[in-house]
């Protein structure tokens, strides 16, 4: 069974850009979560999506959004990048039922502003 | 809101010894708490989870205490062993069916010297 992917690997943009991140849930997934993990801070939960909406955030400006598809498929956009969005962005999908008990995490994505 | 802290952030223990790794809570609302494991480039693993229903969980060398009067819960890893040295985070989560709210802790460095 194929796991969590993430696309790109690594993406690099300049200050002011936006950056687009895609993750592909475990099949039969139908709730995927975002976190973001910069550089001594640990993991922080960023967007919650199931069945196709936005379940929950977290604390984090309205310039990072996202959506998900009838696939399941999920999208995550920055926009307006800071220097500080640079990190390492997790996607990790569920069961809706099992909620983070059975989370299963992707690669991440690493995006790096410059 | 929830604040979730670590301890220590960094920890070096001899192979056969054990580790502790210490996180504090502060809403009671939390009620359900994950520790993941980091190995170096890799995702996080779910390796043991708690709720707030019971006191200790045990799984062979790992084990998780919870306090829920003092809000505080810790991992146990008992005879260590070089394949445990990874960064450790630990969650407090309020699992609500309207929105699952997610804490992390900073992580933990452990480094197990053979």
């Amino acid at each position: 069974e194929a796991g969590v992917t993430q696309s790109p690997t690594h993406l690099i943009k300049t200050r002011g850009q936006q950056a687009t991140l895609r993750c592909s849930p475990i099949s039969g997934h139908t709730s995927v979560y975002w976190y973001q993990q910069a550089l001594g801070l640990g993991l922080q939960f960023l967007l919650w999506y199931d069945e196709g909406e936005e379940r929950n955030r977290g604390n984090f400006p309205p310039r990072f959004s996202g959506r998900q598809f009838p696939n399941y498929s999920s999208e995550l956009n920055v926009n307006a990048l800071e220097l500080e969005d640079s990190a390492l962005y997790l996607c990790a999908s569920s069961f809706r039922d099992r909620g983070p008990h059975e989370q299963y995490f992707g690669p991440g994505t690493r995006l790096t502003v410059t | 809101g929830e604040n979730v802290e670590q301890h220590p952030s960094t920890l070096s223990v001899q192979e056969g010894d054990s580790a502790v790794i210490k996180c504090t809570y502060s809403d009671s609302a939390s009620n359900y708490f994950p520790w993941y494991k980091q190995e170096l480039g890799k995702r996080p693993q779910l390796i043991i989870d708690i709720r707030s229903n019971v006191g200790e969980k045990k799984d062979q060398r790992i084990a998780v205490t919870l306090n829920k009067t003092a809000k505080h819960f810790s991992l146990h890893i008992t005879e260590t062993q070089p394949e445990d040295s990874a960064v450790y985070f630990c969650a407090a989560i309020q699992l609500r069916w309207t929105g699952n709210q997610f804490y992390f802790g900073t992580g933990t460095s452990l480094t197990v010297i053979p």
